[in-house]
């Protein structure tokens, strides 16, 4: 069965980085883009970009442009996403989620459990 | 890339329908039929209700359908149950390989 497991809860101070993993199985890996979404708490669904797992080519969000890199490794099945120059208001539940199906666009079937990221003083 | 207007709140009573708006512009939602839908229960990761505008993914309750005119797509939820309580999202692909998310419609089952 697919899954897409994602890497426990971080606490980084105001201009630190973070680093979220994404680890999956039951699929090929290299077959369907991987996609970041994140909620801040009681907000809504923002999309930050998606990763190419076979060829590693990204596209990001402009809001986050220059603050994240999607990066994968197709040897471990994983993911990652990387955020820098973190502020409060990125303090949100980050998700992985994977295309539906090769062909881009139609939606995310899989999404992984989410990791917490808190910035905080 | 503005994010896609929903209504935050929608009800209805067991049995009744309940129809969520998604509104976009002829760049997102009217120009591609890309539109997808997702419910969120609190505390859970999202789940795909539809895709494509009107495909409803294995395992999804065909009470649930979606629609689109123009530049405004809807999800509709007939015979609703307790279990539809939820959030709803829209999504579209928004052109230069983008997506962008709607703002959310919180559904209570009277």
């Amino acid at each position: 069965q697919v899954q897409l497991v994602q890497s426990g809860a971080e606490v980084k101070k105001p201009g630190a980085s973070v680093k979220v993993s994404c680890k999956a199985s039951g699929y090929t890996f290299s077959g369907y883009y991987i996609n970041w979404v994140r909620q801040a708490p009681g907000q809504g669904l923002e999309w930050m970009g998606w990763i190419n797992p076979n060829s590693g080519v990204t596209n990001y969000a402009q809001k986050f442009q220059g603050r994240v890199i999607m990066t994968r490794d197709t040897s471990i099945t994983t993911a990652y996403m990387e955020l820098s120059s973190l502020r409060s208001d990125d303090t949100a539940v980050y998700y992985c989620a994977r295309d539906l199906s090769a062909k881009q666009w139609l939606g995310f079937d899989y999404w992984g459990q989410g990791t917490l990221v808190t910035v905080s003083s | 890339q503005s994010a896609l207007t929903q209504p935050p709140s929608a009800s209805g009573s067991p049995g009744q329908s309940v129809t969520i708006s998604c509104t976009g512009t002829s760049s997102d939602v009217g120009g591609f039929n890309f539109v997808s839908w997702y419910q969120q229960h609190p505390g859970k990761a999202p789940k795909l209700m539809i895709y494509e505008v009107t495909k409803r993914p294995s395992g999804v309750p065909d009470r649930f359908s979606g629609s689109k005119s123009g530049n405004t797509a809807s999800l509709t939820v007939s015979g609703l149950q307790a279990e539809d309580e939820a959030d709803y999202y829209c999504n579209s692909y928004a052109g230069s390989n983008n997506y962008v998310f709607g703002t959310g419609t919180k559904v209570t089952v009277l």
